[in-house]
Parts: C-alpha cells; structure tokens; sequence
C-alpha cells in the first residue's frame, strides 16, 4: 500500500517559516491534502488539492508537490499555530489500494 | 451550516460488534459531488481512514479492516452507520465521520469524534 512519510516534529519561532514535508512515491503525480489537529479537537482542513485553502483558512498556509515530496508552509507562525499536521492523499494506484492514505504526523512547537 | 455528529457506545468489550452512527445536518446523503467516511485515531497516534459512502451507495473500505467493516447510509435520516465486528483492545480509539470531495477526496468538515474503549 502507499505510505506517506513526515518528520515526527518541528520547531520553529513565533513569526518565522514552518515548513512539513510528506513524502511519497511520485506524490507529485497526486492530489494532497493537509490537516491541522490541536490537542482534544478533531482535525481540520487546511490545504486542498495540493495549494488551495478553504475558506477561513488563513492565506499563511500555503502548499506545494513535486516529486516525491509535498510541502506545507506556515509563515508568520503564531502560537495558535501548534499542532499535529497530517498530509491525505487518495491512492489509487495499487492492486490493493488503501484508498484513502494518512501520513505519519508532524508535531509543530512554537518555541 | 454543515455538522456531523458521531453517536455510539463509550465502552465495548471484546468479541463484540461496535456499531456508530454519524448524523448529518447542512447537506444531503444524496448530494451527488459527496460523500461521507469513517476515520479513527488510537490514542497518541496517527489518523487511520476505515470506509467510505456515496450518494449512490459506493462503499469502499480498508484493506486491512475489509472483513470486519461494514458501512451504510439512511438519507431519509441523514445517517451513515459503521460496524466493526470483533472488537479488540487494540481498536481503543477516537471514532470520526468527515464530509468527503468526491471530486478530490479530502475530508472538508469533520464531527467531533466519539472515543471507544474496549475492555472487558
């Protein structure tokens, strides 16, 4: 099945540039899309279709896929912005496709 | 406004069969462009997609789960159903039904959850 890969944590500054990365076999050719879950909430979307932001969704979050490896970017970070990431994708490559596929998870700490 | 709402037992022991209800309110079951689908979370880890539904009754579920899943709709009720069956202490998780695109699949509204435990 596919796997999506994310660092376990990051830690970045308040109002400097978080960067999440998710990797996967040729993610590029897919449609990713990220989730932002605080502690005791359920997750919500923040990125779709690799770059776009529904609405409500501050324009500091921002998207990109290429290759191997989706990114999600958060400038400007706020404390607000501390959270479990996790990037989705629809697979539908495989004989046995998982169909939809979770990444791992990264934890952002603003210090 | 879109809610989903997600309703079931706290406690289950193992072997038995868990059954959870996800009430849905702001669309419609029959809305053509999407769907609804069935998440979970154990404790300290990672999300973890069970099954999905369409307005035309297309399910689809995990490999791994396939046999113990089975998901339905009731659009009069606005009401998607999920049963697992022999339920394990290792299926002690928090339970979520999310909106699905069905044009890119991504789950754009989420209910709360609803946690499960199961001990005997």
């Amino acid at each position: 099945s596919y796997v999506l890969t994310q660092p376990p944590s990051v830690s970045v500054a308040p109002g400097q540039t978080a960067r999440i990365t998710c990797g996967g076999n040729n993610i590029g050719s897919k449609s990713v899309h990220w989730y932002q879950q605080k502690p005791g909430q359920a997750p919500v979307l923040v990125v779709y279709d690799d770059s776009d932001r529904p609405s409500g969704i501050p324009e500091r979050f921002s998207g990109s896929n290429s290759g191997n490896t989706a990114t999600l970017t958060i400038s400007r970070v706020e404390a607000g912005d501390e959270a479990d990431y996790y990037c989705q994708v629809w697979d539908s490559s495989s004989d046995h496709p998982e169909n939809y596929v979770f990444g791992t998870g990264t934890k952002v700490t603003v210090l | 406004q879109v809610t989903l709402k997600e309703s079931g037992p706290v406690l289950v022991k193992p072997t038995e069969t868990l059954t959870l209800t996800c009430t849905v309110s702001g669309f419609s079951l029959s809305n053509a462009r999407m769907g609804v689908s069935w998440i979970r979370q154990p404790p300290g880890k990672a999300l973890e997609w069970l099954a999905h539904i369409f307005s035309n009754d297309e399910k689809s579920y995990s490999t791994s789960l396939k046999s113990r899943l089975t998901i339905s709709k009731d659009t009069s009720k606005s009401q998607v159903v999920l049963t697992m069956t022999n339920m394990d202490p290792v299926d002690t998780a928090t339970y979520y039904c999310a909106r699905i695109n069905n044009y890119y699949y991504y789950m754009d509204v989420w209910g709360k959850g609803t946690t499960v435990t199961v001990s005997s």
